[in-house]
């Protein structure tokens, strides 16, 4: 099946700094990307939805200038974790769709101290 | 978006089967039923997706009945290894897992 990957796999960052995760499909090219974050037990919350060469739809509730989305192409979507806090410690997922499939990245691990 | 319900926690043991039941009241006419699986730190991982009827591949069964209003996933003969949390999703396609609901998170026993 088709893969996504994510990099890094996990990160520790000081507060006030800022993180950039890649996410790409490594053999399709993805119309639409998704990111997600996921606290301790508990379920994925989609943050933003975006579309390669446009901007992001973020979801209610999660702060556009806070995460920084870019979809410059087909196959690679990032997310920059600006002036991050404590409470942005957390485990990120990004996805890929291609057509009416969907792939899950293994997700980033983000800690910030 | 239609809603999902599934139960919490579901225990079990090996070579049992597990039948995860999700009910979707407000499913819509297009929408799909997927499965997915997630272990601890890692993605959710794809399982089996259906629109009616059953549908069988290698790692489990998709049930779903005439009103569509539920389905029920059937994991055979489990093992330890499929201990896991269990996300049911409803969705235009397979393209659109935007809403996952709490999942149901299966330990399964030696």
């Amino acid at each position: 099946g088709a893969v996504v990957s994510q990099h890094p796999s996990w990160v520790i960052c000081k507060s006030g700094t800022s993180v950039k995760i890649e996410c790409r499909s490594l053999d399709f090219q993805a119309t639409t990307m998704f990111w997600y974050r996921q606290f301790p037990k508990q379920s994925l919350m989609l943050m933003a939805t975006s579309n390669e060469g446009s901007k992001a739809t973020y979801e209610q509730g999660v702060e556009k200038d806070k995460f920084l989305i870019n979809h410059a192409s087909l196959t690679l979507s990032t997310l920059t974790v600006t002036s991050a806090h404590p409470e942005d410690s957390s485990f990120y997922i990004c996805s890929a769709r291609t057509n009416y499939e969907q792939y899950f990245g293994p997700g980033t691990r983000l800690t910030v101290t | 978006l239609a809603k999902t319900t599934q139960p919490i926690s579901m225990d079990s043991y090996e070579g049992q089967e597990v039948n995860i039941t999700c009910s979707h009241n407000n499913i819509a006419t297009n929408d799909y039923i997927t499965w997915y699986q997630q272990f601890p730190s890692q993605g959710p991982r794809f399982i089996i997706q259906g629109y009616k009827t059953k549908v069988t591949n290698e790692v489990a069964s998709l049930f779903i009945p005439a009103d569509r209003k539920s389905s029920t996933l059937s994991l055979p003969r489990v093992s330890l290894s499929d201990t896991a949390v269990y996300y049911c999703l409803v969705a235009l396609r397979a393209g659109n897992m935007l809403t996952f609901g709490g999942g149901t998170r299966l330990m399964v026993k030696p």
